[in-house]
């Protein structure tokens, strides 16, 4: 089945590096996503790893995959006042609904 | 163009109304999706068309109707809706449904509802 799993609240310095942290289940997903929530506004995707993938960086970001452990990791480094917002990952299974699952959010919370 | 656009921003309705609410995409993406979002939750799925027929409905109320008049568009009819359902409602599309490359799906800003 598929369940996503992430820790609910971060709270990091402005300049310091934030890690988000999320474990899910389903060991066919295929592509695992990171997505960006701010308050009141609709999601806004991030990046994508595929499965087969280890790591992935772009710009600030940087995706982490041990599918061994099915731990995805997403690593913003110089966290800005701006990268203050709700962080979902989410997985598409290569079985059953095909559709995206998301975890429960991660609250980063940016310190000025 | 990444973009999905969804009107209105805010509704309120009464219990006993029929309202709509609607989505539009330009990418050519073949994929449209309904998600119901409650305050501090994740979106949950409700609805995936899949080249302009319905594939997926997830259990939802009758009271929730969707169209996909074409490729572009996609709708969700409302009626006899309960106070419960006020929520966030979000559209996305991809190009394809699936687990292949450009399965990536783009959010619309979403519809706040309030069902009073």
């Amino acid at each position: 089945g598929e369940d996503v799993e992430q820790s609910l609240f971060l709270s990091v310095r402005e300049g310091d590096s934030s890690v988000i942290n999320c474990t899910y289940t389903d060991s066919s997903s295929t592509y695992l996503y990171w997505y960006k929530q701010e308050p009141g506004a609709g999601l806004q995707l991030l990046t994508y790893i595929f499965s087969n993938m280890d790591m992935k960086q772009d710009q600030r970001l940087t995706v982490l995959l041990n599918k061994k452990d099915k731990h995805l990791s997403l690593r913003i480094a110089d966290t800005q006042t701006g990268d203050s917002a709700i962080y979902f990952c989410a997985e598409i299974a290569h079985t059953g609904r095909r559709a995206l699952t998301f975890g429960s959010g991660t609250r980063l919370q940016v310190q000025p | 163009d990444t973009e999905v656009t969804q009107t209105p921003k805010h509704l309120v309705m009464g219990m006993t109304n029929k309202k709509s609410l609607k989505c539009e995409q330009h990418m050519g993406h073949r994929a449209m999706y309904w998600y119901k979002q409650k305050a501090k939750k994740p979106p949950e799925l409700m609805f995936v068309y899949s080249y302009e027929k319905l594939s997926i409905n997830e259990s939802v109320p009758s009271r929730f109707s969707p169209e996909c008049p074409n490729s572009s568009l996609l709708n969700l009819h409302l009626h006899a809706l309960q106070p419960e359902d006020s929520a966030l409602y979000l559209c996305a599309s991809s190009q394809d449904v699936g687990t292949g490359l450009g399965t990536e799906a783009f959010f619309g800003q979403g519809t706040r509802l309030t069902v009073v």
